[in-house]
C-alpha cells in the first residue's frame, strides 16, 4: 500500500487560495489519488480524485505532476466554512485495506 | 437519496458491557466499511466487507471485536467486554464497489463511551 505523508496543520486567511500537498513516493501504477474533508462530529466527504494531470470540479482542483509522487489539493478564495481536516489517500480498484491517516487539519483565519 | 445510517449516535456503556453498532449502508453498494476515530486522531481502518464475506479481519484491534453482515446490507459490529480504550467515534462507510478507487459515503458515526 502506498504510503502518503501530509503537513499536520496549517492555517490560512479567508478569500486566500489555500493548496495542501500529500507525497505518495512508492505510488502504484494502479493507483489513483483521493482526498476527503471531514468536519467536527461528521463523517469524511468525499471532495475530488484524480490519476494524472489536473481535475476541477465545483469544490477543488487536484494537480498531480508527470510522476505521480505527490498530489496537490488546491482550494480557491477559502471561507471559514472550509476549516476541516483533509486526507489524502492513495488506491487501486478491488479489496484494499484502506489507510486515511492523520490527515492535514486547515483553520481558516477571518 | 438515503445516506449511510448509523445507530445508535451515541452510547455510554459500563467498562465490561456488550455493544452493538449498527450500521445501513447505501442501497446497493456491494463494498461495507468501518472505521474508528479516536480524539483527534485519523481514521483507523477495522474491518472491509465485500457482499456477507470480510477477506482480511487483521484490522479489528482484539478478539473482542466482531462484524458482521447480512443479507448483503446491514451490518453489525460487537464489542464485547468493553474497555476504556475503546471509546471513539466508530464511522461506516459504503462505495459501490471495493477499493480506494472508489468514493466512499460515510455515515454519521456512533460515539461510544465506555465509563
Amino acid at each position: 500500500l502506498a504510503k502518503t505523508t501530509q503537513p499536520i496543520s496549517m492555517d490560512s486567511y479567508e478569500g486566500q487560495e489555500v493548496n495542501i500537498t500529500c507525497s505518495h513516493n512508492n505510488i502504484a501504477t494502479n493507483d489513483y489519488i483521493t482526498w476527503y474533508q471531514q468536519f467536527p462530529s461528521q463523517g469524511p466527504r468525499f471532495i475530488i480524485q484524480g490519476y494524472k494531470t489536473k481535475v476541477t470540479n465545483e469544490v477543488a482542483s487536484l494537480f498531480i505532476p508527470a510522476d505521480r509522487k505527490s498530489s496537490t489539493l488546491s482550494l480557491p478564495r477559502v471561507s471559514l466554512s472550509d476549516t476541516a481536516v483533509y486526507y489524502c489517500l492513495v488506491g487501486a480498484g478491488g479489496y484494499q485495506k484502506v489507510t486515511f491517516g492523520i490527515g492535514t487539519k486547515l483553520q481558516v483565519i477571518p | 437519496g438515503a445516506g449511510v445510517s448509523q445507530s445508535p449516535s451515541n452510547k455510554v456503556t459500563e467498562k465490561g458491557k456488550d455493544v452493538e453498532l449498527r450500521c445501513d449502508p447505501i442501497s446497493g453498494h456491494t463494498a461495507l466499511y468501518w472505521y474508528r476515530q479516536s480524539l483527534g486522531q485519523g481514521l483507523e481502518f477495522l474491518i472491509y466487507f465485500q457482499g456477507n464475506s470480510a477477506p482480511d479481519k487483521s484490522g479489528l484491534p482484539s478478539d473482542r471485536f466482531s462484524a458482521e453482515r447480512t443479507g448483503g446490507s446491514v451490518s453489525t459490529l460487537t464489542i464485547q467486554r468493553t474497555q476504556q480504550e475503546d471509546s471513539a467515534v466508530y464511522l461506516c462507510a459504503s462505495s459501490p464497489s471495493p477499493g480506494t478507487s472508489r468514493e466512499q459515503y460515510f455515515g454519521p458515526g456512533t460515539r461510544l463511551t465506555v465509563t
